[in-house]
């Protein structure tokens, strides 16, 4: 079953604007890691924050975590229209694999 | 991070018929993994390719239809056996060095069966 359940569903937005997306899930997690698709293709690892985090930063990337509210959000700034994607968080349960959620479409519009 | 290829990157099969995928990493790992992307859906995971063992199947996958195989730390082996239509989607292989660390994803398999 889907751990987490990443909201919006659908995010449309102009180039230079902020992003941001949330993330919830259900259970305890050793960590949690957002992943980006492009148009079907393969998954790029964007960031992993553990449980004992509560933020960090990757250029233009910003992850928290709240383990109180079982929730994350992942914020874009200053996107670009190579952001257009789509995003996905994903629990490790118990350093096995990982549950992915539904996902965040991301448009990015010049 | 990992490079990790796959082959083929796309097929389409004929109904009745198998596709076996390979998945490489350039560097020994100690997880690998089989995730299934169906058309517009998230990932679900397939099953753990186990080094020299049997893999660790999910609910609702199993060996007679998804037979896996890892002969060694930096190779693995997904076929889709006997494919239906409902088999389209995309595959991919990832693979983690130690436990509770970054997973890394290959590039998918896009499967089309017709």
């Amino acid at each position: 079953s889907q751990q987490g359940e990443e909201d919006p569903q659908a995010l449309s937005i102009q180039e230079g604007e902020n992003a941001t997306m949330n993330c919830s899930y259900k259970t305890s997690i050793n960590n949690l890691q957002w992943y980006r698709q492009n148009s079907g293709r393969g998954l790029v690892h964007l960031i992993l924050i553990r449980s004992n985090e509560r933020e960090k930063h990757s250029g233009r990337l910003r992850v928290t975590l709240d383990t109180s509210k079982k929730s994350s959000s992942l914020l874009i700034t200053a996107s670009r229209a190579a952001d257009t994607a789509s995003y996905f968080c994903a629990t490790d349960l118990s350093g096995y694999a990982l549950n992915f959620g539904k996902g965040t479409s991301l448009l990015v519009t010049p | 991070s990992a490079v990790i290829s796959q082959k083929p990157s796309r097929d389409i099969c004929q109904r009745g018929t198998s596709l076996t995928i390979q998945c490489q990493v350039d560097s020994q790992v100690t997880m690998m993994f089989w995730y299934r992307q169906q058309p517009g859906q998230s990932l679900t995971l397939i099953a753990t390719a186990n080094q020299g063992s049997e893999a660790t199947y999910e609910s609702g996958f199993v060996i007679d239809k998804f037979p896996i195989s890892r002969p060694n730390l930096t190779f693995s082996t997904l076929t889709v056996s006997n494919m239906s239509p409902e088999d389209s989607s995309i595959y991919l292989c990832s693979v983690e060095r130690a436990r509770q660390e970054t997973q890394y994803f290959g590039p998918g398999t896009r499967l089309l069966v017709l």
